[in-house]
């Protein structure tokens, strides 16, 4: 049973790139979402979805788009990289917001 | 004010010690509370989910809730050097979101 799987582990990309973070979860979890931790923040909400087609915004959304085309996985996309966005990236599932969220083991993303 | 504030440490105790871990929070229609462990370079795994107010026990693990003063804690008893991490103190709201506290960095000497 893989979990929560996040893809890739480590990207350096240079500022104004863009890429997509990849996540998927093979435990048929409705509910979905990335944070982003940052060293004395915690983690904080970037995007998250609660079924496939429905997707909101969280805490931190600026510069970031997701879609959920299915229940499995759930992009995360940078538009165009600043050094702000120098973080690591952890996406997570559960079956409702209300349970207990299954984390992957993150993207340390570096923007130069 | 932060919806989830949780003490920063980071704490450092000898192996065999009772660690007390804490968060507290603003909204009392919170209803779920849960700990979370971070080991170095990995994402945080579940350690303790709890509904509502009371104590739950799991091996030298226990979460406690008390709702009147809006106050979470995890005790772990006789700590292992194997404890030491970063544990988080997670409530979802009633909006579809989850607030985390900041974490407690955890050392436990041999």
């Amino acid at each position: 049973n893989a979990g929560v799987t996040q893809t890739p582990k480590f990207q350096v990309l240079k500022t104004g790139q863009s890429m997509t973070l990849q996540c998927a979860q093979d435990m048929n979890h409705e509910y979905m979402s990335w944070y982003r931790q940052d060293p004395g923040m915690g983690l904080r909400l970037i995007h998250y979805s609660v079924g496939a087609g429905i997707t909101d915004q969280g805490e931190v959304p600026n510069g970031y788009n997701v879609s959920r085309s299915t229940t499995e996985d759930f992009p995360l996309r940078l538009l165009s990289a600043a050094p702000s966005q120098t973080s690591v990236y952890f996406c997570a599932s559960s079956y409702t917001h209300n349970q207990p969220q299954h984390f992957g083991d993150g993207t340390r993303l570096s923007i130069l | 004010q932060k919806e989830v504030e949780q003490d920063p440490g980071p704490l450092s105790v000898p192996e065999g010690a009772i660690v007390s871990l804490n968060c507290t929070y603003s909204n009392s229609a919170f209803q779920y509370f849960m700990w979370y462990r971070q080991y170095s370079r990995k994402g945080p795994e579940l350690l303790m989910y709890t509904y509502s107010s009371g104590n739950k026990e799991d091996g030298r693990f226990t979460a406690q809730v008390d709702k009147s003063s809006k106050y979470i804690s995890l005790f772990i008893r006789d700590s292992q050097p194997s404890d030491s991490a970063t544990y988080l103190c997670a409530i979802p709201n009633t909006g579809n979101q989850f607030y985390f506290g900041t974490g407690t960095s955890l050392t436990v000497i041999p």
